[in-house]
């Protein structure tokens, strides 16, 4: 099976840059995906990463090195509509359908 | 916009009585999905279609049913409600987006009293 990983909370200044970190564990790594979701809503896809390296899109950056079965999500430039729950996502070469496994959410909260 | 629909989107329902979930689709797409989203569980697969008649369990299977007799519509019922599958409820499609991204519908929000 696979195991995802990332911190349940974090706090942050409005302007300022939050990391958010996720580690996985699968045996047939197909993919990484981000998610945003704010309270109530459903989630919505931002970012994409299946070679090692960075993907810049806007003020939201991702990053994944496979060896080391981690990635992050850098958000630039905080806004207060940035407070939401990030999903960290994992899609397995040998898992039925195509699925994708979801980690447990970070919900970030911006502040003034 | 991945033109998916699901209905009801609110529902409040009595212990052990069936409840079916809708979600629609209007772009053909072959995969299908339900998730269940529980605070401190995540997001967590109950079942998935891949394509007319073609349906396997997810992960959180135990309870539910499901059915796709249309290309178009993928459902969710529950035989007999328990209060344990009070859930907020998400169809997904697989899109043609960057590594055949999965897309969300609104989300359906169950209450089994």
């Amino acid at each position: 099976g696979q195991n995802i990983d990332q911190p349940t909370e974090m706090t942050a200044t409005e302007g300022a840059i939050v990391q958010i970190n996720c580690t996985y564990q699968t045996s047939g790594f197909n993919g990484l995906f981000w998610y945003q979701q704010h309270a109530g809503e459903a989630p919505t896809f931002l970012s994409y990463n299946v070679l090692d390296g960075l993907e810049e899109k806007g003020r939201f950056s991702s990053f994944l090195s496979r060896s080391k079965g981690y990635s992050y999500l850098l958000l630039k430039e905080l806004q207060m509509k940035d407070s939401a729950s990030y999903l960290c996502a994992v899609r397995d070469l040998r898992a039925a359908g195509n699925k994708l496994t979801f980690g447990g959410g970070t919900r970030v909260l911006v502040k003034p | 916009d991945a033109g998916i629909t699901q209905s009801p989107r609110h529902k409040v329902t009595e212990t052990g009585t069936p409840v079916t979930l809708r979600c629609h689709q209007t772009e053909n797409h072959r995969y299908m999905y339900w998730y269940r989203q529980d605070p401190g569980h995540g997001l967590r697969l109950i079942h998935y279609s891949y394509g007319v008649k073609d349906t396997d369990k997810g992960e959180v299977s135990d309870g539910y049913s499901v059915s796709r007799s249309k290309t178009e519509d993928f459902l969710l019922t529950l035989e007999s409600a328990t209060s344990s599958q009070t859930s907020v409820y998400f169809c997904a499609i697989q899109g043609e987006g960057p590594g055949n991204t999965i897309y969300f519908g609104e989300g359906s929000w169950l209450t089994v009293v």
